[in-house]
């Protein structure tokens, strides 16, 4: 089955707020750690990674933030903007293993 | 643009039937990863190639085949098609063969695939 999860399957956000888009893994081997932006009818574009050593990562708007002890992951989008609205994934792969496994998806609406 | 490049871009084929989907990686990515996406089951990890040698399989159908050819495109062969293998087929790569930091796993667009 799936090692990694989304909290909530859509995110309403109003223009201009921030989001926060969560995400839970079930494998403490787990080590390192990306968020997908998948837009409609595209591929899934990549956002931000960050690796287990680390608890928190910035780009640009976005945050990623790790929890190892209760294994959660968060994306968080400053100053939400109409083109962030897109399905966000999760993705995890360990140490042993070559693949990247995705959560479900989270669908982010920016209403304006 | 990600630079993976995925033909064709749509396909409409009859149950039972034989497809092949194509991928060429990013310039200098030697790692091939294909995905299949449907409504219901998400982003599902089917098989991985490393410089032409298969790397990883996940939940990837006996009925479908993959493989990677010395110029580093793949082609991922799906035949004895059914309805349920309509979905939206993801290649990605890397430079190198698995996900760390810094070797980020970019996506084509991907192969809509309808089974009729």
């Amino acid at each position: 089955g799936e090692s990694v999860g989304l909290h909530l399957p859509t995110l309403s956000v109003q223009e201009g707020d921030n989001s926060i888009i969560n995400c839970a893994y079930s494998n403490s081997a787990s080590d390192y750690f990306i968020w997908y932006k998948q837009e409609s009818g595209k591929g899934p574009q990549f956002i931000i990674d960050i690796r287990s050593n680390m608890d928190k990562r910035q780009g640009q708007r976005v945050t990623v933030l790790l929890n190892k002890t209760v294994k959660h992951l968060s994306l968080q989008i400053a100053a939400t903007q109409p083109g962030d609205s897109a399905v966000y994934f999760c993705a995890e792969t360990r140490s042993n293993d070559y693949k990247l496994s995705f959560g479900a998806g989270t669908t982010v609406t920016v209403r304006a | 643009d990600s630079g993976v490049t995925q033909t064709p871009k749509h396909l409409i084929t009859a149950t039972g039937q034989r497809v092949t989907l194509r991928c060429s990686p990013r310039s200098g990515d030697l790692s091939v990863y294909w995905y299949q996406q449907s409504l219901d089951q998400g982003l599902q990890f089917l098989i991985q190639y490393y410089n032409g040698e298969e790397r990883a399989k996940g939940n990837i159908l006996e009925r479908f085949s993959a493989q990677q050819f010395p110029d580093l495109h793949s082609e991922l062969n799906l035949s004895s098609l059914e309805l349920g293998d309509s979905a939206l087929y993801f290649c990605a790569s890397s430079v190198a063969p698995r996900g760390v930091s810094g070797n980020t796993i970019y996506f084509g667009e991907g192969s809509w695939l309808t089974v009729v």
